[in-house]
């Protein structure tokens, strides 16, 4: 079965404390591997999408890395409005119209 | 570009009542999903359509329903509301490598 797991739930960082977000994922076949960022009560922003092991792209503070079995979104420096949930979903190549989120991961940067 | 836009914002209904919610795609998308996210969940994928037809279907009970128009609009309905059926409703528009959000439409069954 298709499955995304993001680990920590929660992480308090304080302001330029750099660390990084995990989702491990099961897939038949990987389409895609998207990540979002979700601010309470707002439909999930657009990040970063990935396709192929090795491959690395970045916005601002954020880098997105992917291996075969997971992927990492690196934050390097955060400031407060980083604060947010990012969500992290995959596209498997047997069910392309569907794509699966994880549960997320909830970043609060203290200033 | 408006993006992605939802309506309503927010909804009210009672258990058994039935619900339309109403989702306009982002400028040149034709593909229009739908998600329902409930509290500290990430989104469940409900359905997806196409050239105005279901394209593929989540592990959601008929009493969840929707079209898409000509204009590549799409509607969700959801009959005989269960309180279960609280949570936010996302919409959401695509191309091949890029999958765009609306703002959600916030349901409450009592």
């Amino acid at each position: 079965e298709d499955q995304v797991t993001q680990s920590p739930e929660a992480l308090r960082l304080q302001e330029g404390e750099s660390s990084s977000l995990n989702c491990s994922y099961t897939v038949s076949g990987l389409r895609g591997l998207f990540w979002y960022r979700q601010d309470p009560g707002k439909g999930p922003e657009f990040l970063f999408t990935l396709y192929s092991a090795g491959e690395e792209k970045e916005k601002e503070r954020l880098k997105a890395t992917l291996t075969k079995k997971e992927s990492f979104l690196h934050i390097t420096a955060p400031k407060p409005e980083d604060s947010a949930t990012y969500l992290c979903a995959v596209q498997p190549y047997s069910s392309a119209s569907k794509i699966i989120f994880g549960s997320g991961t909830r970043l609060s940067i203290r200033p | 570009d408006a993006g992605v836009t939802q309506s309503p914002t927010h909804l009210i209904k009672t258990r058994g009542q039935q619900v339309t919610l109403r989702c306009s795609p982002k400028s040149g998308h034709d593909t229009v999903s739908w998600y329902q996210q409930a509290l500290g969940q990430g989104p469940q994928f409900i359905f997806q359509y196409y050239e105005e037809e279901e394209r593929q279907r989540g592990n959601f009970p008929d009493r969840f329903s929707g079209h898409q128009f000509p204009n590549y609009s799409s509607e969700l309905n959801v009959n005989a509301l269960l309180l279960g059926d609280s949570a936010l409703y996302l919409c959401a528009s695509s191309t091949l490598s890029e999958q765009f959000f609306g703002p959600g439409t916030r349901l409450t069954v009592l």
